[in-house]
């Protein structure tokens, strides 16, 4: 079946440090791929996405790059500030049934970045 | 401009209880999802409805029943509260472009069960 893996948290980070969360996946077909980051007490917001191979995708200075011979999409930030401490799940989307897409999420990675 | 927007946000209640949640998305999409989510940000989708009709039904007890009365609205009605239903429930909604589509999610309802 589908699933997603994702690197375990929780991380801490200082303000202005490389950021990297790993996820794979395992999936049947070419999957769409995503990260959503939920911040302390709020609902989910679609971070980036990437709907085929080598697709790069990137908001707020995150990018993560769709890769299929891995099957990985890592997800980077160059130099972190405190206002990213959030929580980060990777997804994959795929046909459920119908024409209903069906997001499988990882476990989740929270994030804290200090001052 | 809210998108998706879930009533109500927080809700507490005691075992046994019905209660529902509401859905409205305003996005004009076709498709639209309950998730819940655990204590340890587990997601998992529950339901899943297109045009007013269910398509995704995943192992939720019986006690859970979505409701749809048009595209823009995807209720969540619960019978018989039991504790283990504490968690945070997502509302989301997506529309299918050339093959791929993206969910938008609501702000979530943190259900307490006491």
């Amino acid at each position: 079946g589908n699933s997603v893996t994702q690197m375990e948290g929780p991380v801490t980070l200082s303000e202005e440090a490389f950021l990297t969360i790993n996820c794979t996946y395992t999936a049947t077909g070419y999957p769409s791929l995503f990260w959503y980051v939920q911040y302390p007490g709020e609902g989910l917001q679609l971070l980036l996405k990437a709907t085929k191979a080598d697709d790069k995708g990137s908001n707020k200075g995150f990018e993560a790059t769709y890769r299929k011979e891995t099957t990985s999409f890592h997800l980077e930030k160059g130099s972190v500030q405190v206002s990213d401490s959030a929580v980060y799940f990777c997804a994959l989307s795929f046909t459920a049934s119908g024409s209903a897409r069906q997001l499988t999420f990882g476990s989740g990675t929270q994030l804290t970045v200090l001052p | 401009d809210t998108a998706v927007s879930q009533t109500p946000k927080y809700l507490v209640t005691q075992m046994g209880n019905d209660k529902s949640i509401k859905c409205e998305q305003n996005l004009g999409h076709d498709t639209m999802y309950w998730y819940k989510q655990d204590s340890k940000k587990f997601l998992k989708i529950m339901f899943s409805y297109n045009n007013k009709e269910l398509i995704i039904n995943e192992t939720v007890p019986n006690r859970f029943s979505p409701k749809s009365p048009d595209k823009a609205h995807l209720n969540l009605h619960i019978n018989s509260l039991e504790l283990g239903d504490s968690a945070v429930y997502f509302c989301a909604s997506s529309q299918e472009y050339g093959g791929r589509e993206t969910q938008y999610f609501g702000p979530g309802t943190r259900l307490l069960v006491l």
